[in-house]
């Protein structure tokens, strides 16, 4: 069964402070890995997608990084605006339909 | 930019009731997921749809259905709302080989 576990639940971060988020993955090969961003009330928001080990992506503040067992999300001198929960997603080989496993995410606090 | 839209943001309907929740996609993807969002739970894939009239079961299908009868179009079914459906609903559509892209969500309470 596909798993994945996000680290640590909440996180709480002053504005410029940087920090890495993690999500460690169990899949019986790993087609792809999916960062989520999601605001209070809405649905969650596409950042990254990861296909292999040794792959980097970066978007303004964030860096997203993959091994084979798990995926930090970097953020870097974040700003009160990053504050969202974050979530990880898997996507196993031989999963049908596209569909993907997610972590409970990490719910990240910047204080100005 | 592709947009998914569901019907309602907000839902409280009675036990017992049938209760349809309708989520939209507008860039002709193949792949269409609900999925409900509840505390310590996470996201739980409820059914998805890869085509027109397909459907396959996700983690937690008892006590829904699903509705495809046209490719952007698919519905969500409660046939009878119990309080433990109480929950956030995700509607999300995927290309092949694309990320995600998911509705604001239809927060429905069931009473």
């Amino acid at each position: 069964e596909d798993q994945v576990t996000q680290s640590p639940e909440a996180l709480r971060l002053q504005e410029g402070e940087s920090s890495s988020l993690n999500c460690s993955y169990t899949v019986s090969g790993l087609r792809g890995l999916f960062w989520y961003r999601q605001d209070p009330g809405k649905g969650p928001e596409f950042l990254f997608t990861l296909y292999s080990a040794g792959e980097e992506k970066e978007k303004e503040r964030l860096k997203a990084t993959l091994t084979k067992k798990e995926s930090f999300l970097h953020i870097t001198a974040p700003k009160p605006e990053d504050s969202a929960t974050y979530l990880c997603a898997v996507q196993a080989a031989e999963t049908s339909g596209s569909r993907l496993t997610f972590g409970e995410g990490t719910q990240l606090t910047v204080n100005p | 930019d592709v947009k998914v839209t569901q019907s309602s943001r907000y839902l409280v309907k009675r036990t017992g009731e049938k209760v349809f929740l309708e989520c939209v996609q507008d860039m002709d993807h193949e792949n269409m997921f609900w999925y409900r969002q509840d505390p310590g739970l996470g996201l739980r894939l409820i059914y998805f749809s890869y085509d027109v009239k397909m459907k396959e079961k996700g983690d937690i299908p008892e006590g829904y259905s699903v509705s495809r009868e046209k490719k952007e179009r698919f519905s969500l079914i409660l046939e009878s709302a119990s309080t433990n459906q109480t929950s956030m609903y995700l509607c999300a559509s995927r290309r092949q080989g694309g990320g995600y892209t998911f509705g604001s969500g239809t927060r429905l309470t069931v009473v």
